[in-house]
């Protein structure tokens, strides 16, 4: 079975500019989560999808992130203007539902604002 | 106050000792409990997975849940030096809607040979 896929794996950028993140999550799974990790910390929930759907989203800054779910299946996230306290490994995690299933994680994509 | 705490540690140990790994937790709602680790550059995988207080035992890892003391443990026996790596406590409410884990900070774990 194939895991959740995450691209790019590193990006570097400079502040003020824009930069988006994909996921594919794996395949079947109705829940898709974005977490930021910021270094030296456990990782922190910013968005959660049912299917097409946002659950939850009450830690997203919604003045410089958005994200969507397009057909209930691939996500993106995208940070518009970057500061650099977003330097930080963003996660994605699908599970086949919401509740007490397991969350699966992707590989991360490490963002460095400069 | 964060409602999860974990010992940052750094933690160095020995090939073949037990690691005791901790966190407390300050919201009685949070029913599941998880404990990932994190390889370096890695995203985190599930060890184990908990409900209910008790103890939970998969092969050289033990997993202990006190809900009345709001503290979990994970033991780690006859360690190896593949087990270096990030240890994530994290925890769920419960609720079929619901699936945001809050973790702790992680404890980096080394053992050297």
């Amino acid at each position: 079975e194939a895991g959740v896929a995450q691209s790019p794996r590193y990006k570097i950028i400079e502040k003020r500019q824009s930069v988006a993140f994909w996921c594919n999550p794996i395949s079947g799974h109705a829940t898709l989560y974005w977490y930021q990790q910021i270094l030296g910390q456990g990782p922190k929930l910013l968005i959660q999808f049912q299917n097409n759907g946002v659950v939850d989203d009450s830690q997203l800054p919604k003045d410089r992130f958005s994200a969507e779910r397009l057909k209930g299946v691939d996500s993106t996230l995208k940070i518009q203007p970057a500061k650099l306290e977003d330097s930080a490994v963003y996660l994605c995690a699908s599970s086949l539902d919401a509740g007490p299933y397991e969350q699966y994680f992707g590989p991360g994509t490490r963002l460095t604002v400069t | 106050q964060k409602e999860v705490e974990q010992d940052p540690g750094p933690l160095s140990v020995p090939e073949g000792a037990i690691v005791s790994l901790n966190c407390t937790y300050s919201n009685s709602a949070f029913q599941y409990f998880m404990w990932y680790r994190q390889y370096s550059r890695k995203g985190p995988e599930l060890l184990m997975y908990t409900y209910s207080s008790g103890n939970k035992e998969d092969g050289r890892f033990t997993a202990q849940v006190d809900k009345s003391s709001k503290y979990i443990s994970l033991f780690i026996r006859d360690s190896q030096p593949s087990d270096s790596a990030t240890y994530l406590c994290a925890m769920k409410k419960g609720g079929t809607s619901y699936g945001k884990l809050t973790f702790g900070q992680g404890t980096i774990l080394t053992v050297h040979p």
